[in-house]
């Protein structure tokens, strides 16, 4: 099974950067995913690491370290629109299934 | 039109009343998943299927029974509702691709309300 943990609320002002940790502790990793969830809609897929390193995609980024468990989403010129939630999701090796951590709620503001 | 169709968006039911969910997707994907989501809480896995033979259970399926009538159909019933099912439901499908991601897509939601 999975542990995944991220913090509940993050606060930040428009134009910033805001980074978003997630920690996770599997019996198989095979690959980290980050969503975006806007209040009463569905997730939407932002990125995925499989291997460590960062992966870049415009103003987002994601980074993942095997050996720590450990990913960030790292947000930047934020925009007031990036006021989410936004999810971290484990997959495991043995079935494929993921796992979600809590997600975390960003608020951006003016 | 959208990829992941979910009927209805919205139930309020009464306790004991049987319930459908369905879910249709236009991807062509092979796997597909239900799942809720409570305030709080991370999105539980409810049961998921990985083709149309292949149905499994996921963390929290007591309540809960699925039928893949069709490689694009889902659908989701709680036999007798109560009131701790209330939540958000959410449909997904994904690809087996050989070294693919197996990325997740999600349809709208169904929001139910057990009274």
């Amino acid at each position: 099974g999975q542990n995944i943990d991220q913090p509940t609320e993050m606060t930040a002002t428009e134009g910033a950067i805001v980074q978003i940790n997630c920690t996770y502790q599997t019996s198989g990793f095979n690959g980290l995913f980050w969503y975006q969830q806007h209040a009463g809609e569905a997730p939407t897929f932002l990125s995925y690491n499989v291997l460590d390193g960062l992966e870049e995609k415009g103003r987002f980024s994601s980074f993942l370290s095997r050996s720590k468990g450990y990913s960030y989403l790292l947000l930047k010129e934020l925009q007031m629109k990036d006021s989410a939630s936004y999810l971290c999701a484990v997959r495991d090796k043995s079935d494929y299934k993921l796992s979600f951590g809590a997600g975390t709620t960003v608020t951006v503001r003016a | 039109d959208a990829d992941v169709t979910q009927t209805p968006r919205n139930r309020i039911t009464k306790t004991g009343k049987r319930i459908m969910l369905e879910c249709s997707q236009t991807k062509g994907h092979d796997r597909m998943y239900w799942y809720r989501q409570d305030p709080g809480l991370g999105l539980q896995l409810i049961y998921y299927s990985f083709d149309v033979k292949d149905i499994n259970k996921g963390e929290i399926s007591d309540g809960y029974s699925v039928s893949r009538q069709a490689q694009a159909k889902f659908s989701l019933s709680l036999e007798s509702a109560i009131p701790n099912q209330t939540a958000l439901y959410f449909c997904a499908t994904s690809e087996t691709l050989a070294g693919g991601t197996d990325t997740q897509y999600f349809g709208p939601g169904t929001r139910l309300t057990v009274l």
